[in-house]
């Protein structure tokens, strides 16, 4: 199955580091991709490959995969990382597919 | 820096087909799969297909058959089609690009800002 399984929500508080997780047995063959996306706005890759951020993401976020879970940790998290984060991933055929979305609040 | 621009109507009547443009600047088209993602109102983002230069393309299984993502490389643009609308296909669309990879390593690292399409009669 292709399907990838996040948690709804999530809380942390200001300051403390935290991690998004996400399920899928794509995961055992290919790499994990992370995405950011605050209301009204397109989403922001933040996490590719290995643990390798795109230019201008800060280095409090790091990636991690290991078996049929993917895994985005912020630590340090900020007021500006209250956002929806979504995983996605590739299939044999090359198709994408998205997680269902976790929605982060700082507290 | 590239950058990507969807255009096209924002409001289709059910049954219709939807039609939208992405164009690209400040960089070729070719290289690189153009994605097309989509955002129904208070929903997660559904990965729809992409296109490469060459005009192959990849769909998602659940709109493959209503779906077509096509590439002008003479303009630096794609498209997309999507046939028989209904109000389920109401959401923001997005254009992307995603660097080929067969490990899947890299993501999609430009984005347009979106265009609202309303399914309604």
């Amino acid at each position: 199955s292709s399907e990838l399984t996040q948690d709804p929500a999530v809380s942390v508080a200001l300051g403390q580091t935290v991690t998004i997780t996400c399920q899928g047995d794509s995961f055992r063959h290919y790499y994990p991709t992370w995405y950011q996306q605050k209301p009204g706005q397109a989403p922001v890759l933040v996490m590719f490959g290995q643990n390798d951020r795109p230019s201008g993401i800060p280095d409090r976020f790091s990636g991690s995969s290991s078996g049929n879970t993917a895994s985005l940790t912020i630590t340090g998290a900020q007021a500006e990382d209250e956002a929806d984060y979504y995983c996605n991933s590739r299939d044999i055929s090359g198709a994408r597919v998205f997680g269902g979305g976790t929605r982060l609040t700082v507290l | 820096q590239v950058q990507l621009q969807e255009s096209g109507p924002g409001l289709v009547k059910p049954s219709e087909t939807l039609s939208l443009t992405c164009s690209v600047s400040g960089g070729s088209i070719s290289r690189y799969y153009w994605s097309w993602i989509r955002q129904p109102p208070k929903k997660g983002l559904e990965w729809i297909g992409y296109v490469d230069y060459n005009g192959n393309t990849n769909y998602s299984p659940s709109l493959k058959s209503r779906v077509t993502i096509s590439v002008d490389t003479s303009k630096n643009d794609f498209s997309l089609s999507v046939a028989s609308v209904t109000a389920a296909d109401t959401a923001v669309y997005f254009c992307a690009r995603l660097e080929p990879s067969v490990t899947g390593y890299y993501g999609m690292d430009v984005w347009g800002q979106g265009t609202t399409v309303t399914v309604s009669s």
